[in-house]
């Protein structure tokens, strides 16, 4: 099964107005990352957050994590056309090794 | 910085047909690849990673196998496609942070007919 589930599976939004999508997984976790699909593309890494961080910005993305909740969020302010893509999480697990596992993402449409 | 190439972009192919799909990394040496797997809409299936050459660590049970080769070359090979078989094909390098966080390819969008 799906380690990380991301909610919702799809958001439409005007531009500038803020998107949130949430993560949530199962299993302890080493840390948690984010990336961006653009259609028909490879994943691009947007941003990390280590499993003793409770909450990290970059430019307009702002993530959270509650280890307690096992739940992320990821946060994109005054959103923009070009932010439509999927945005997936992923988790590293604590038993160390080699593997991340990815949810099933959350399509993202921003209306110009 | 890193780039990995993936070869080829696009392919079509029919049930029962083999299948080599290849990705090179440039820019970074004794990678840890990785192939996955997307359906459509859907999120990311790992399939097998590999921590040097000829060191192969396979996920799931499938119609599909892996090669390394070389330190910079990761294969991805079936002798007969299935109609499953079709999806976007990706393949990722493990940062060097040492968080698993993975750079990707750009993918092959493979039809199964």
């Amino acid at each position: 099964s799906q380690q990380g589930e991301e909610d919702p599976q799809a958001l439409s939004i005007q531009e500038g107005e803020n998107a949130t999508m949430n993560c949530s997984y199962k299993t302890s976790i080493n840390n948690l990352q984010w990336y961006r699909q653009n259609s028909g593309r490879g994943l691009v890494h947007l941003i990390l957050i280590r499993s003793n961080e409770r909450e990290k910005h970059s430019g307009r993305l702002r993530v959270t994590l509650d280890t307690s909740k096992k739940s992320s969020s990821l946060l994109i302010t005054a959103s923009r056309a070009a932010d439509t893509a999927s945005y997936f999480c992923a988790t590293a697990l604590n038993t160390g090794g080699f593997k991340t596992i990815f949810g099933a993402g959350t399509r993202l449409f921003v209306k110009a | 910085s890193q780039t990995i190439h993936q070869w080829p972009a696009t392919l079509v192919q029919p049930v029962g047909s083999p299948l080599s799909l290849e990705c090179t990394v440039e820019g970074t040496s004794n990678p840890n690849l990785y192939w996955y797997r997307q359906a459509a809409g859907r999120g990311l299936q790992l399939l097998f990673y590999s921590v040097g050459i000829g060191q192969i660590s396979s996920e799931v049970p499938q119609n599909l196998s892996a090669s390394r080769p070389q330190d910079r070359q990761f294969i991805l090979s079936s002798k007969k496609l299935l109609l499953s078989d079709s999806g976007f094909y990706l393949c990722a390098n493990r940062g060097v942070g040492g968080h698993n966080e993975q750079f990707f390819g750009p993918g092959t969008r493979l039809t199964v007919l």
